[in-house]
């Protein structure tokens, strides 16, 4: 079944704890994204890679880093240095090549994260 | 950078009326504009989206609509039926047909579409 996986569902964070959130897709697409949805603020970037080993800060990017040492894997670390992490992380993917125009993003199912 | 506005916020309808989402961005180099539906605890998926040498495009029940002039973008979805209520969001962004792009979301309209 292809498609983009994230985990865990639900993730808690102690003040101080850096965690990190999984997103996995066997759908061979170079770009993934990272999205944070709040409440009434709709989907705002954090980060993104065009291409393995190759990434850039999005819109809101502080207090968050990320690494794409593969293809299929683009996971998201919420450092102690991010004072509002709780939101609903949304990651993405989409095919890229030189010349198609595959506009569409795939998402996962979410990752809600929650401060103790 | 680009900035989307979207309008209203929530929109409440009678089953069988229609609806109407309103976008405005800011950015006159956008050329591609998709929209997004989320259905309560899923994920969100591409309905529709049109490009800048378009003006409108429909599918079934959904169309959108483009002025570019006023740098403003709609979606209108007619016969509503209850599988319709979920939130929906405009997006838009530069794209030139490869490399890379950078969607900015607006913050969404919740659809309830009333039995």
């Amino acid at each position: 079944d292809g498609g983009i996986t994230q985990s865990p569902k639900y993730l808690f964070r102690k003040e101080g704890q850096n965690v990190t959130l999984s997103c996995e897709q066997n759908l061979n697409h170079d770009a993934m994204y990272w999205y944070r949805q709040d409440p009434g603020q709709g989907l705002r970037l954090i980060y993104y890679s065009q291409i393995v080993n190759d990434f850039q800060k999005g819109d809101i990017a502080e207090g968050y880093s990320v690494s794409r040492e593969k293809k299929e894997s683009f996971p998201l670390t919420v450092t102690s240095a991010q004072k509002n992490p709780t939101a609903f992380y949304l990651c993405a993917s989409r095919e890229r090549t030189a010349t198609a125009t595959n506009e569409k993003l795939f998402f996962g199912s979410g990752t809600q994260l929650s401060v103790l | 950078g680009e900035n989307v506005e979207q309008h209203p916020s929530t929109l409440s309808v009678q089953e069988g009326d229609s609806a109407v989402i309103k976008c405005t961005y800011s950015d006159s180099a956008s050329n591609y504009f998709p929209w997004y539906k989320q259905e309560l605890g899923k994920r969100p998926q591409l309905i529709i989206d049109i490009r800048s040498n378009v003006g409108e495009k429909k599918d079934q029940r959904i169309a959108v609509t483009l002025n570019k002039t006023a740098k403003h973008f709609s979606l209108h979805i007619t016969e509503t039926q209850p599988e319709d209520s979920a939130v929906y969001f405009c997006a838009a962004t530069a794209y030139s047909g490869a490399g890379s792009y950078q969607l900015t979301f607006g913050k969404g309209t919740k659809l309830s579409v009333i039995p």
